[in-house]
C-alpha cells in the first residue's frame, strides 16, 4: 500500500488566492482527519470524517477553511481566500476506526501564502 | 513584532545511551495514548500505544509507561541511535470526543555520535 497520498507537498500562493489540499487515504479506512502543524501551535486538529461524513469540524479555524469528502477515496481541504498566516504543514491522516497503529499521516503539504 | 512559538523541549542524549522523553496529558477520561515519532520533512510515525488499563508496554527498543495517577506518559528508548533523532509527540485519545486524537507539544531527541 502506497499509504496515505497528500498533494502538492509544497504549494506557495499569493494572498487573496484559493489554495486546495488533497487528500487520498489508505484504501479500506473509513476514517479521515486533517491538521495543520505550526510553530505556534503545534499538531492541530481540524476535522476529521467517518464514512465520508464530518463528524467534528470544531478545529476549523474560521468559514475560509472548508474540507469534503466526495467519496471513499478522496478529501479536499480549501482555504478561501488565503491569509499569510495560514502557512504551516496540513497533514491528512487516516484509519480503519478508533485510533490505533493503522492510524496513519501523509507526508505533509507545506503551504506558505506571501 | 516578534512571533512567539512553542519552544519544545530538547533532549540529547549519546549514542548508546538510553532516552527518556516525558509528556503530561489533560484528561482524566482519555483511554487510550500513543507515541508517534516525526522525522525532518516527514508526517508523525506511529511508534507505540497503551490503553488505559496498562501501566506498561513494550515494543522494539521501546517502552512506554503510563501513570494515570497524575496523567503522565513516557517513552523509553534504549540504546538510542542516530536515527532516533526526531521530535516525539505524545497523544491522547479523547473517546468522549468521538476518538479525538490529541497531541501534546513535542520533544526533540538530539542524539550525538
Amino acid at each position: 500500500d502506497a499509504g496515505v497520498i497528500q498533494s502538492p507537498r509544497h504549494e506557495v500562493t499569493e494572498m487573496g488566492q484559493e489554495v486546495t489540499l488533497r487528500c487520498k487515504p489508505i484504501s479500506g479506512h473509513n476514517s479521515l482527519f486533517w491538521y495543520r502543524q505550526t510553530m505556534m501551535r503545534g499538531l492541530e486538529l481540524l476535522i476529521y470524517f467517518n464514512n465520508n461524513v464530518p463528524i467534528d469540524d470544531s478545529g476549523m479555524p474560521e468559514d475560509r477553511f472548508s474540507a469534503k469528502m466526495p467519496n471513499a477515496s478522496f478529501s479536499t481541504l480549501k482555504i478561501q481566500p488565503s491569509e499569510p498566516r495560514d502557512s504551516a504543514v496540513y497533514f491528512c491522516a487516516s484509519s480503519s476506526g478508533a485510533p490505533g497503529p493503522g492510524y496513519t499521516f501523509g507526508s505533509g503539504t507545506r503551504l506558505t501564502v506571501v | 513584532g516578534e512571533s512567539v512559538g512553542l519552544h519544545l523541549p530538547t533532549l540529547s542524549v549519546q549514542e548508546g545511551d538510553n532516552s527518556i522523553i516525558n509528556c503530561a496529558y489533560s484528561n482524566s477520561a482519555s483511554d487510550y495514548f500513543i507515541w508517534y515519532k516525526q522525522e525532518s520533512g516527514k508526517g508523525p510515525q506511529f511508534i507505540i500505544d497503551i490503553r488505559s488499563n496498562m501501566d506498561k508496554r513494550q515494543g522494539q527498543r521501546v517502552t512506554v509507561l503510563l501513570n494515570k495517577t497524575v496523567k503522565h506518559l513516557s517513552l523509553q528508548i534504549a540504546a538510542t541511535q542516530p536515527g532516533d533523532s526526531a521530535v516525539y509527540f505524545c497523544a491522547e485519545n479523547m473517546r468522549e470526543y468521538g476518538n479525538k486524537l490529541v497531541f501534546g507539544a513535542g520533544t526533540i531527541l538530539r542524539v550525538k555520535s
